[in-house]
């Protein structure tokens, strides 16, 4: 596809659940980021992988929180031991380069709902 | 901390007005600048990307930057009831071979037909 495809698009879990979130990024971009956005708020950063090495991981809000992306394409954000606060829309971005410049292009995001 | 500030709004313009939107950021290393529209339930989209200070135009869209005063905003002439939306600004800088994108928690702008 030509855009940043995330799925699943919704996600219900029950606290203590461990949840896994895919984003397959647009084809042949370097730079993937994980954001994490709550209701009414903007999105706040989590990770930031350049192709499969994770250069920034100073977002994740705790040790429950893990993502890779071992071939330096499609990755994954995984949170075990879901939490209330863990409800949130996770969003994924790729972008063509390292470059400052470089605008970020987003997935439609997964609606995470912990009961 | 790095910080990215916008008014939350709601910013109500009427139709055909110019809607204003502002935001500032606390780092002067900041490289480049970013300007989201984000629907409700929807992912953000790209309207436009600034870098270097002035004016920089794209159709309806005028985005300005005053590094010295670190701040930067989009205007959108004869505003439409479809540009009702959260206008979200964001900032990248670049620091020891990473780089990061910081967004601020956007100005919801409604235009009242």
């Amino acid at each position: 596809g030509a855009g940043v495809s995330q799925s699943p698009r919704y996600k219900v879990a029950k606290r203590g659940q461990d949840v896994a979130l895919r984003c397959d990024p647009i084809s042949g971009h370097v730079s993937l980021f994980w954001y994490q956005q709550a209701l009414g708020q903007g999105p706040e950063f989590l990770t930031y992988f350049q192709n499969e090495a994770q250069l920034d991981k100073s977002g994740l809000p705790s040790d429950r929180f893990f993502a890779e992306r071992p071939e330096g394409s499609v990755s994954t954000l995984k949170i075990q031991r879901t939490q209330q606060e863990d409800s949130a829309v996770y969003l994924c971005a790729s972008s063509p380069g390292q470059s400052y410049n470089s605008p970020l292009h987003f997935g439609n995001g997964t609606r995470l709902t912990v009961t | 901390q790095k910080e990215v500030e916008q008014n939350s709004g709601p910013l109500s313009v009427p139709e055909g007005a110019i809607a204003s939107l502002n935001c500032t950021y606390s780092d002067r290393g900041s490289q480049s600048f970013f300007w989201y529209r984000q629907y409700s339930g929807k992912s953000p989209e790209l309207i436009m990307f600034i870098y270097s200070n002035g004016d920089k135009e794209d159709g309806r869209f005028t985005a300005q930057l005053n590094k010295a005063s670190q701040y930067v905003s989009l205007l959108i002439r004869d505003s439409q009831p479809s540009d009702s939306a959260t206008y979200l600004c964001a900032v990248n800088w670049a620091t020891s071979g990473t780089y990061k994108y910081i967004f601020g928690t956007g100005t919801r702008l409604k235009v009242l037909a």
